[in-house]
């Protein structure tokens, strides 16, 4: 199976909250990431954590880490029509690796 | 600062021909990735430099594909008889040194949309 899984689609309404789920299997990874993609463009990094962190908050951003069920989870505060994208999760084991990324999941922001 | 540089956007090749997808990383930054994007696909790694010195080439398929990092300039994908499977996305990532406290951060340039005809 995929090393990195997530929930293909998610819609939301604009103004509420979005939680977008990954599971990963490497239990020696220490970072994980949270990407960001709009349409034909490349990929934002939104945020990380390391490994030995529960949870992280960036402004609208929440990260949750459950290393004992290897879930990783970003929730998005006041969710706006311009977050509509696709949101990858991904893992690497230290600083220099490479990144393995899920398939993505697509988030359809309503007015 | 200008971000992660690629180029050409968008490359059309017939088969058989030779593709070559260029990237520079951001300023100050010493070390590349390569990803390739198939549609509705995940980024699958590829291959991962630092300045004139192949670190991981794990990810790359055996034949037909070569990457470099030269001491000027910048890092070259080269993809030779091009085959319709070959369409993708190819992404180029640059991360900083290790100096730099943040080694861990990896960011993207804007793609190489690929496709052979």
């Amino acid at each position: 199976g995929e090393d990195v899984e997530q929930s293909l689609f998610l819609s939301v309404r604009e103004g509420d909250s979005s939680v977008i789920n990954c599971t990963y299997t490497d239990s020696s990874s220490t970072y994980l990431y949270w990407y960001k993609q709009e349409p034909g463009a490349g990929l934002q990094l939104l945020t990380y954590i390391f490994s030995n962190m529960d949870m992280k908050q960036d402004q609208r951003l929440t990260v949750l880490l459950n290393k004992k069920d290897k879930h990783l989870s970003l929730r998005i505060a006041d969710t706006q029509t311009g977050d509509s994208a696709i949101y990858f999760c991904a893992e690497s084991i230290s600083g220099y690796s490479t990144l393995t990324f899920g398939k993505g999941t697509m988030l359809l922001v309503s007015p | 600062n200008a971000g992660v540089m690629q180029n050409p956007r968008h490359l059309v090749r017939r088969r058989g021909q030779e593709a070559r997808l260029r990237c520079s990383p951001m300023k100050g930054h010493s070390h590349v990735y390569w990803y390739r994007q198939l549609p509705e696909e995940g980024l699958k790694f590829m291959v991962y430099l630092q300045k004139e010195n192949i670190i991981d080439e794990s990810g790359m398929p055996k034949e037909r594909f070569s990457a470099e990092f030269p001491k000027e300039g910048p890092s070259i994908l080269r993809i030779q008889q091009v085959v319709r499977g070959d369409s993708a996305a190819y992404f180029c990532a640059s991360s900083p040194s290790l100096f730099s406290g943040r080694p861990y951060e990896q960011y993207f340039g804007p793609g190489t949309r690929l496709t052979v005809t």
